[in-house]
């Protein structure tokens, strides 16, 4: 079945330092993908998103690309900030888009800490 | 950000005892999903809808009915609350003919005691 597999944390990094969450998916032929992020006490906000192949969605300094050969979409940012603390959520289409079956695939989230 | 309501925010009820929570959306979207989240099991979909009566199950609907009468407004219905859903429950809302991202409520922490 359609699954997705992120890299367990929690991660710790220090400010200004280069951020990779691994995010690997199975799914049905090729569905967009999305991050999410969830800061404390909040709901899950959509960080960025691919919809095909090589495709590279950015927000707020994270990128990612669509690689369809490695079925991967990683997280990255150049320089993490404090504010940057969250879970982030990889999270790949599943179901078939021509039916009522439109539904995202969920993995358990990776926690970030960012210290000053 | 997309118009989407919870209510209530924070509930505490007794084992035993219904509970019906609220999702409210200003954005005309037609696809509505109820999810909870609880530590070390992400987040699971409880109930989808894909239109006005038209609902289905996700993976963890046992215990749960959800009613869709218009469009705006996705109810979750705890028949009979037990503490094993204690738990912070969020709704989301989806568009077809997009690329199926989803926005979601600000969430409601339920406890049962």
């Amino acid at each position: 079945g359609d699954s997705v597999t992120q890299m367990e944390g929690p991660v710790t990094l220090s400010e200004e330092a280069f951020l990779t969450i691994n995010c690997t998916y199975t799914a049905t032929g090729y569905p967009s993908l999305f991050w999410y992020v969830q800061y404390p006490g909040e709901g899950l906000q959509l960080l960025l998103k691919a919809t095909k192949a090589d495709d590279k969605g950015s927000n707020k300094g994270f990128e990612a690309t669509y690689r369809k050969e490695t079925t991967s979409f990683h997280l990255e940012k150049g320089s993490v900030q404090v504010s940057d603390s969250a879970v982030y959520f990889c999270a790949p289409g599943g179901g078939s888009l021509a039916g009522n079956n439109r539904k995202l695939i969920w993995g358990l989230g990776t926690s970030l800490a960012v210290n000053p | 950000d997309a118009g989407i309501t919870q209510s209530p925010r924070h509930k505490v009820t007794e084992t035993g005892t219904p509970v019906t929570l609220r999702c409210h959306q200003t954005e005309n979207h037609r696809y509505m999903y109820w999810y909870r989240q609880d530590p070390g099991h992400g987040l699971r979909l409880i109930h989808y809808s894909y239109g006005v009566k038209d609902t289905d199950k996700g993976e963890v609907s046992d215990g749960y009915s959800v009613s869709r009468s218009k469009t705006e407004d996705f109810l979750l219905t705890l028949e009979s609350a037990t503490s094993s859903q204690t738990s912070v429950y969020f709704c989301a809302i989806s568009r077809p003919g997009g690329s199926d991202e989803q926005y979601f409520g600000p969430g409601t922490r339920l406890t049962v005691t």
